[in-house]
C-alpha cells in the first residue's frame, strides 16, 4: 500500500530554473516530513526536513513548503545547478507502526 | 567515525545460492531498514527492526530474511526463493519513533550470474 505518492517521476531544468517536486500523503498522523538525496551509486541522504507546525522552511537554495489541508509537501530548488542532479525522495515515517515509507523518487537533471 | 557500514559494495550470486549482505551501524539507533532499488521503482522497504530480537515484514520480504542479534547489526540473506534478486540494496538505521532523520549505508550492488 502507497503511503505516499510522489510526482513528477523525472524532471529536466535548465541551469538557474527552479524545480519543484511534489509529494501527496495519506496519513493524517504523519508528523515529519523530510526529503532526500541521492547521488548514483550512493546511498540517499537527508536534504532538509520540515514538520507540520510550520508551512514553510528554507535551508539555502532548498525550500521545503507544507500544505497541511491539502495533505501536500513540496521541494523546491531555487537557481538549479548541474551538481543538483540527482534522485530525490520524500518521506512520511507512519509513527505508530515504525516503518518508513518513501515515495517513487525524481530524478532531476539540471542541464548547463 | 560514526555512521552506517555496507559490505560487499559489490556482488554477485550464482542461481540458486544463498547470499548475506552484511550492515553494521554505530550510531547507537534502535531502528534498522532494508530496502531494494530498482531503476524506476523507487525505495521499496524488506524488512525492518525497532529493537534487538524483533523485526518485522515490509512491502516486498517474500525470498528474504534476516536478524536481529545485536543492536549494530542486521544483516540481509537473499535466498534462491527471491526470484529476482539483481538489485541494489540499501540499509538504513534511524533512532526510531519514526520521525527522526533515517541515515543510509552505501549499497549493496547484487547482480545474479
Amino acid at each position: 500500500q502507497q503511503q505516499v505518492k510522489q510526482s513528477p517521476q523525472s524532471l529536466i531544468v535548465q541551469k538557474g530554473g527552479i524545480s519543484i517536486i511534489n509529494c501527496a500523503y495519506e496519513n493524517t498522523a504523519f508528523d515529519y516530513f523530510p526529503w532526500y538525496q541521492q547521488f548514483p551509486g550512493k546511498g540517499p541522504a537527508l536534504l532538509i526536513a520540515i514538520r507540520p507546525d510550520v508551512s514553510e522552511k528554507k535551508e539555502g537554495r532548498f525550500t521545503i513548503s507544507f500544505n497541511k489541508s491539502a495533505k501536500q509537501f513540496s521541494l523546491h530548488i531555487m537557481d538549479s545547478q548541474p551538481g543538483d542532479s540527482a534522485t530525490y525522495f520524500c518521506a512520511a515515517p507512519p509513527s505508530n507502526t515504525g516503518k518508513l515509507i518513501f515515495g517513487q523518487g525524481t530524478t532531476l537533471q539540471v542541464k548547463p | 567515525d560514526g555512521g552506517i557500514t555496507q559490505s560487499p559494495k559489490y556482488l554477485f550470486r550464482k542461481e540458486g545460492q544463498n547470499v548475506t549482505l552484511s550492515c553494521e551501524q554505530n550510531l547507537n539507533h534502535d531502528a534498522m531498514y532494508w530496502y531494494r532499488q530498482d531503476p524506476g521503482q523507487g525505495l521499496r522497504l524488506i524488512y525492518y527492526s525497532q529493537i534487538v530480537n524483533d523485526f518485522q515484514k515490509g512491502d516486498i520480504a517474500e525470498g528474504y530474511s534476516v536478524s536481529r542479534e545485536k543492536k549494530e547489526s542486521f544483516p540481509l540473506t537473499v535466498t534462491s526463493a527471491q526470484k529476482n534478486p539483481t538489485a541494489f540494496y540499501l540499509c538504513a538505521s534511524s533512532m526510531g519513533q519514526g520521525n527522526t532523520e533515517a541515515f543510509f549505508g552505501q549499497g549493496t550492488r547484487l547482480t545474479v550470474v
